[in-house]
């Protein structure tokens, strides 16, 4: 079965940083470029961030260039999200998604549970 | 950046009806949209790409139309699991853009 469970969310003061994983099964994980979408409580939905399954090429939402880093683990078919210098407009639910069709600009067809960030002093 | 709107914010539908939901993109997408379902506490569920292909699994009362700057998902005739709020989400210009969401509630 194709799953991918996030982790690491939590309550964190503004400033501060966290570091949010989200373990794959079930595929191929290092073909596929890989992406983390946000949903602020009762809001839509806010791509974040792509990282490229094929060369490793990065990409970020406006909002969260230069403070949030996408990476992954081929090894361990995990993403992550770095986040630093976290505002009050980062709280969210972060969900971690799996790109279609490998492209870094694709609809999404696999979704994590979500893991809760809250940014609060 | 593209900014997608959806129509009408809230559906009011009765069980066995048939939803029309509209999606509209400030600029041409071609056909590189998708839908997707989301209840609440869940994450978003894949139903629709290419703006009329139906992703696995997807029952056939789903069904999507349009190209351009102008979208549809029809649900032909509503299940009790189908209420929901639905996004349509661009693919086709950077940054990937979702719309805010049509509601789908029992009348």
């Amino acid at each position: 079965e194709v799953q991918l469970l996030e982790s690491g969310g939590g309550l964190v003061q503004p400033g501060g940083s966290l570091r949010l994983s989200c373990a794959a099964s079930g595929f191929t994980f290092s073909t596929y470029a890989m992406s983390w979408v946000r949903q602020a409580p009762g809001k839509g939905l806010e791509w974040v961030s792509v990282i490229s399954g094929s060369d490793g090429s990065k990409f970020y939402a406006d909002s969260v260039k230069g403070r949030l880093t996408i990476s992954s683990d081929n090894s361990k078919n995990t993403l992550y999200l770095q986040m630093s210098s976290l505002r009050d407009e980062d709280t969210a639910v972060y969900y971690c998604a799996k790109c279609a069709f490998g492209a870094t600009l694709d609809a999404f067809d696999i979704w994590g549970q979500g893991t809760m960030v809250t940014v609060s002093s | 950046e593209i900014v997608m709107t959806q129509s009408p914010a809230t559906l009011s539908v009765s069980p066995g009806e048939r939803a029309t939901l509209s999606c509209r993109a400030s600029q041409s997408v071609s056909s590189n949209l998708a839908w997707y379902q989301q209840k609440p506490g869940q994450a978003p569920r894949f139903l629709i790409y290419a703006a009329s292909t139906r992703a696995p699994g997807i029952p056939a009362r789903f069904s999507g139309s349009g190209s351009g700057t102008e979208f549809t998902l029809t649900i032909s005739s509503l299940q009790s699991e189908d209420f929901a709020v639905y996004y349509c989400h661009q693919y086709d210009n950077w940054p990937g853009t979702f719309g805010p969401g049509t509601k789908v509630d029992v009348k």
